[in-house]
């Protein structure tokens, strides 16, 4: 089935560092890939959606110049969180769409990101 | 009013009980519907996924979506410690292959032994 490998799986930072998170599809060509952001005991919230050599549309209230996706290839998607602080401190996973029936929505699984 | 309303939990039942899980929705655009498990500081997996109405069956799980009253369930049977998770429903109007998914809170189910 279709894979989805993200990394790292945990990251501590200090404030204002930058942060980036990979997500690969391993097995299939991811042309939509998705970013969302988790707090604990919450539903996912979809950050950005981005697809292959195009830039990422943000969802509103999303800044696009903090959380910066890369959609370079079909198979790779990151997420830079720039100049950090406490308040970025969250779970964030990716999820990718491939092309043809059956792939549906795969999700990688997770970062943990700690900014102190 | 939110697109999607799932009853957050906790719930919690004894090792072997038919488990109920449920969402309501708004948006009659959404034609598909799935249901993740999540379990603690893991991605979600998949466990079911629906097109339009009706009722799919996979093992002990048996998801049903009723678009007329917009509302779709998710059901265990003979459940197991090691369904102990969170559970979301998600759906889309735009298809699998790249429509933007709407989640559900997520209901956190307890299986006692």
């Amino acid at each position: 089935g279709a894979v989805v490998s993200q990394h790292p799986s945990r990251v501590i930072c200090k404030s204002g560092t930058s942060v980036k998170i990979e997500c690969r599809s391993l097995d299939f060509q991811a042309t939509t890939m998705f970013w969302y952001r988790q707090f604990p005991k919450q539903s996912l919230m979809l950050m950005a959606t981005s697809n292959e050599g195009s830039k990422a549309t943000y969802e509103q209230g999303v800044e696009k110049d903090k959380f910066l996706i890369n959609h370079a290839s079909l198979t790779l998607s990151t997420l830079t969180v720039t100049s950090a602080h406490p308040e970025d401190s969250s779970f964030y996973i990716c999820s990718a769409s491939g092309r043809g029936p059956g792939y549906g929505y795969t999700f990688g699984s997770g970062t943990r990101l700690t900014v102190v | 009013q939110k697109e999607v309303e799932q009853d957050p939990g906790p719930l919690s039942v004894p090792e072997g009980a038919i488990v109920s899980l449920n969402c309501t929705y708004s948006n009659s655009a959404f034609q598909y519907f799935m249901w993740y498990r999540q379990y603690s500081r893991k991605g979600p997996e998949l466990l079911m996924y629906t097109y339009s109405s009706g009722n799919k069956e996979d093992g002990r799980f048996t998801a049903q979506v009723d678009k007329s009253s917009k509302y779709i369930s998710l059901f265990i049977r003979d459940s197991q410690p090691s369904d102990s998770a969170t559970y979301l429903c998600a759906m889309s109007a735009g298809g699998n292959q790249g429509g933007k998914l709407i989640f559900g809170q997520g209901t956190e189910l307890s299986v006692k032994p």
